[in-house]
């Protein structure tokens, strides 16, 4: 069974810095390329970003690329979300996806961040 | 960026047909796939490339579309598909999502 498990999430101030983990199982995750997506709390969906399976290239949201980072580490099976500078519309729940031509056919069950003083 | 709109509700009866729209604002061709998120679980997905049903989704959803216009049908809606469904494009970056169309039983 595939599985996505995020960790990290949660109360942090604002201009801080946050990194986000995501363990997966169930499958190779060598193979796979991998996403973040956000939703926020009026329930829209952002993309952030992806990265290909052996880690040597990454996709951004533009408006996010300066501050988010995408990296994994495949001996671990883990994708990480390095967050930085956040602001209070990051607040979000923050999902890993793996990431298959462009559709998102497994999730994470998310990680929550709340940026708030 | 490719800007996706979808109604934000539809209300349906048990047993009836219920069809989603989702409109693009440029062509997609038929990098078109849904996603069904249920209260407090993350996004499933349904369709992927427009009319392809994804491994375990019950054959009473489909999908169809391409271009700008896409449609994701339930029929027969059931209980159980009480949910929020978002599309998504994969046709260019940055992948981008519809707001989303809230499934409410009448």
């Amino acid at each position: 069974e595939v599985q996505l498990v995020e960790s990290g999430g949660g109360l942090v101030q604002p201009g801080a810095s946050l990194k986000l983990s995501c363990v997966a199982s169930g499958f190779t995750f060598s193979d796979y390329w991998m996403s973040w997506v956000r939703q926020t709390p009026g329930k829209t969906m952002e993309w952030i970003g992806d990265i290909k399976y052996d880690g040597s290239y990454t996709n951004y949201a533009p408006s996010l690329k300066n501050r988010f980072t995408i990296s994994r580490d495949n001996a671990k099976s883990t994708l990480y979300l390095q967050m930085s500078n956040v602001r209070s519309e990051d607040t979000a729940t923050y999902y890993c996806t793996r990431h298959n031509y462009g559709v998102m056919d497994a999730w994470g069950q998310g990680a929550s961040v709340t940026v708030s003083s | 960026d490719t800007v996706l709109t979808q109604s934000p509700a539809l209300a349906v009866s048990l047993g009836q047909r219920v069809t989603i729209s989702c409109r693009a604002s440029k062509s997609v061709s038929t990098y078109m796939h849904w996603y069904q998120q249920k209260s407090g679980q993350q996004p499933k997905l349904l369709i992927y490339s427009a009319s392809n049903l994804e491994s375990g989704v019950p054959s009473r959803f489909s999908g169809s579309g391409s271009g700008t216009d896409f449609t994701l049908t339930i029929d027969p809606v059931e209980a159980d598909d009480i949910a929020n469904y978002y599309c998504q494009q994969s046709n260019e970056l940055p992948l981008t999502f519809g707001s989303g169309t809230k499934l409410e039983i009448k």
